[in-house]
Formats: structure tokens, C-alpha cells, sequence
């Protein structure tokens, strides 16, 4: 059964740094999306990604995140300078209509 | 208000019993309600998906929606220790939200032998 992946799937960084999280979807989805999750809270949206540009974004989303589908199986979310409260699972998703959506693994981020 | 609130438990069942996990949700404009599970440290794995009030059954689970109450229940029947996880309500509004998902906290449940 088709998945989505994530790598890594931990990833310890120094304050300041940058960090590129990687993700491949289901391979005819159309739709994406990063969630994150901070240790004992709610999953929360950060942005949605359709026909190679962001269709919607949260106010956590700031200038300080990117998302990029550098080909036509990859999808990376960027973080710029991480802070120590970026620390959280990152999830990918992905859809095929916008719909239900299928979750990856995650990445947990640690920043130090 | 919180757009979508749901009780995080936890909640301890004996083997066999009937679960019942409920959300109740604010924005009228909700149109797809889904349900996940999270295993510890792990993605949430999708279990149910519905659009419409009414009840939706797939094996063991059923999804019901209650549109008017703004209420999404689900219900697990002979309920295992191997469904012991975080059940996670999400819901979108469809339309032109790009499917962003509003999840609630997690109820976390455990089934013991």
C-alpha cells in the first residue's frame, strides 16, 4: 500500500540553524501539507501546497518557513533560523482531491 | 471558543467493551469530519472519513455526525488492546480551504486485557 515517507526521522539542530525537512507523498496526490505537533499538544496546520504553490498558511507559517517541491516527488519544508520552540514532530501529508489525507511518519525535531 | 474540542481523557476500557470518543465543534462551515489514531511518537493513521450527518460504518468502528448538534462521535465495538492510541477528531471545511485540518486534542485510550 503506497505511503508517505519522511526523513529524517530525527533531526537535532543548534538554535540558529537551518534545517530541511524532506518528505515524499503518495505518488498521485496533488495536494500537501506539513502539520507539526508539539510534545503533548494539538497537531496544527502550518500550510497547504497545491499545483506548485502555497494555497493556504497559518500564522505559525512565518517568514522564517519555506516549503518547495524541488521535483516531481519531493516535498520540503525549510525552516530558516530555528528557535527552541520550533522543537516538535513535523508530519507531511498528502491528498489526492484536498480531502482525506495521508500522514507520514514525521520528523522530530530537536533544537538545542 | 475552540474550533474543535474534544475530550483528552484518558479513557480506560476493559477487553471487549464498547468505546465511545466524541468532538463538538464550533464553525457551522465544517463539511468533512475525519477520525485518525496515533500510536505513541508515530504519524496519525486515518480510520474514517465522512461528509454528510448520519452514521458510517466500517468493521469494527462506526463515525457518526450529528450536524445540527455540531457533534462527531466514534464508536469501537469489541474493543482490543491492540486499539489502545490517541484517537484524533479532524475536520475541514471543504470549499476552497484546501483541506487544512483543525484537529482536536486526542482522546487517549487504553484497552486492557
Amino acid at each position: 500500500e503506497p505511503e508517505v515517507t519522511q526523513t529524517p526521522s530525527h533531526q537535532v539542530t543548534q538554535m540558529g540553524q537551518e534545517v530541511i525537512l524532506r518528505c515524499v507523498p503518495i505518488s498521485n496526490h496533488l495536494y500537501f501539507y506539513w502539520y507539526r505537533q508539539i510534545l503533548g499538544q494539538k497537531v496544527e496546520f502550518l500550510v497547504s501546497f497545491y499545483n506548485n504553490e502555497i494555497s493556504e498558511k497559518s500564522e505559525i507559517f512565518d517568514d522564517q518557513f519555506s516549503v518547495e517541491r524541488p521535483d516531481g516527488s519531493n516535498f520540503t519544508l525549510k525552516i530558516r533560523s530555528t528557535k527552541l520552540e520550533d522543537s516538535a514532530m513535523y508530519f507531511c501529508a498528502s491528498s489526492v482531491r484536498g480531502d482525506t489525507q495521508y500522514f507520514g511518519p514525521g520528523t522530530r525535531l530537536t533544537v538545542l | 471558543q475552540k474550533e474543535v474540542e474534544q475530550d483528552p481523557g484518558p479513557l480506560s476500557v476493559p477487553e471487549g467493551a464498547i468505546v465511545s470518543l466524541n468532538c463538538t465543534y464550533s464553525n457551522s462551515a465544517f463539511q468533512y469530519f475525519m477520525w485518525y489514531r496515533q500510536y505513541s511518537r508515530k504519524g496519525p493513521e486515518l480510520l474514517m472519513y465522512t461528509y454528510s450527518s448520519g452514521n458510517k460504518e466500517d468493521g469494527r468502528f462506526t463515525a457518526q455526525v450529528d450536524k445540527s448538534s455540531k457533534y462527531i462521535s466514534l464508536f469501537i465495538r469489541d474493543s482490543q488492546p491492540s486499539d489502545s492510541a490517541t484517537y484524533l477528531c479532524a475536520i475541514h471545511a471543504g470549499g476552497t480551504s484546501y483541506g487544512k485540518l483543525t484537529f482536536g486534542q486526542g482522546t487517549i485510550l487504553t484497552v486492557h486485557p
